[in-house]
C-alpha cells in the first residue's frame, strides 16, 4: 500500500523559513517523480514544484521560484521542500503527491501539512 | 499557463440523481486531463486520467470523456460519499500543470 506522510508544518513568520518532509513507503521510490501541491484554506489546488525520480529535473511554479526548494532522498525514500521568504499567501495545506504510472497526473497524496504564515 | 474553467460552480443534487461536470482548457491539451474528488478535511483522490481511464478502485458510476479543449466527469447514480468537491487538472504542460476551480456537489 502506498503511504505519503508529510511532516514539518507549522508556524512561520514572514520573512521566515521553513521545512517541509514527505516520508514514502509501498512504492520503488526513485522510479517515481514527487510533487508538492498546496491548497490555501477554502481554495482550490495549486501545483508548487515537481521533481524526477533521479532527482535531476526540478520545476516550480513561478509563485514559488527562487524562494522554495524540492528535492528528496532516494536513499531514504524521503522528499522535502525548503522554503525560504515566506509571505502571508504561502499560507496553505502542503501535500506531498506522487505521479502516476503514464506521468504528470496525481495517483497518490499524503493527508497534508499545515503552513500558517504569520507574525 | 493553461487556464482550466469548470461549471458549474455548484451544483445540487439528491442520492441516484446523473451529474455532469465540465471542464474548459484555454488551449488544447490533447486527452491530459485528470479528475479528483476530495471531501471535507481530506486529501484529494484520483478518480480518472487520461480524460477517461477510471483510476484503480474507482466504482464504474465515474466516467470521464473529452478531448482538445472540452472535457467531462459523468457521475450516472450519485452515492452519499460522492459529495463533496471536484476539480480537474491538466498535465499537457508537463512543466507547469493547472487544476480548475473545482465544482461542488452536495445535497439538494
Amino acid at each position: 500500500e502506498v503511504q505519503l506522510v508529510e511532516s514539518g508544518g507549522g508556524l512561520g513568520k514572514p520573512g521566515g523559513s521553513l521545512r517541509l518532509s514527505c516520508a514514502a513507503s509501498g512504492f520503488t521510490f526513485s522510479s517515481y517523480s514527487l510533487n508538492w501541491v498546496r491548497q490555501a484554506p477554502g481554495k482550490g489546488l495549486e501545483w508548487v514544484s515537481s521533481i524526477s525520480g533521479s532527482g535531476n529535473n526540478i520545476y516550480y511554479a513561478d509563485s514559488v521560484k527562487g524562494r522554495f526548494t524540492i528535492s528528496r532522498d532516494n536513499a531514504n525514500n524521503s522528499l522535502y521542500l525548503q522554503m525560504h521568504s515566506l509571505r502571508a499567501e504561502d499560507t496553505a495545506v502542503y501535500y506531498c503527491a506522487k505521479d502516476g504510472v503514464v506521468t504528470d497526473y496525481f495517483d497518490h497524496w499524503g493527508q497534508g501539512a499545515l503552513v500558517t504564515v504569520s507574525s | 499557463d493553461i487556464l482550466l474553467t469548470q461549471s458549474p460552480a455548484l451544483v445540487s443534487v439528491s442520492p441516484g440523481e446523473k451529474v455532469t461536470l465540465s471542464c474548459r482548457a484555454s488551449q488544447r491539451v490533447s486527452n491530459n486531463v485528470a479528475w479528483y474528488h476530495q471531501k471535507p478535511g481530506q486529501s484529494p483522490r484520483l478518480l480518472v486520467y487520461g480524460a477517461s481511464t477510471r483510476a484503480s478502485g474507482i466504482p464504474r458510476r465515474f466516467s470521464g470523456t473529452g478531448s482538445g479543449t472540452e472535457f467531462t466527469l459523468t457521475i450516472s447514480s450519485l452515492e452519499s460519499e460522492d459529495f463533496g468537491v471536484y476539480f480537474c487538472q491538466q498535465y499537457n504542460d508537463w512543466v507547469s500543470v493547472t487544476f480548475g476551480g473545482g465544482t461542488t456537489v452536495d445535497f439538494k
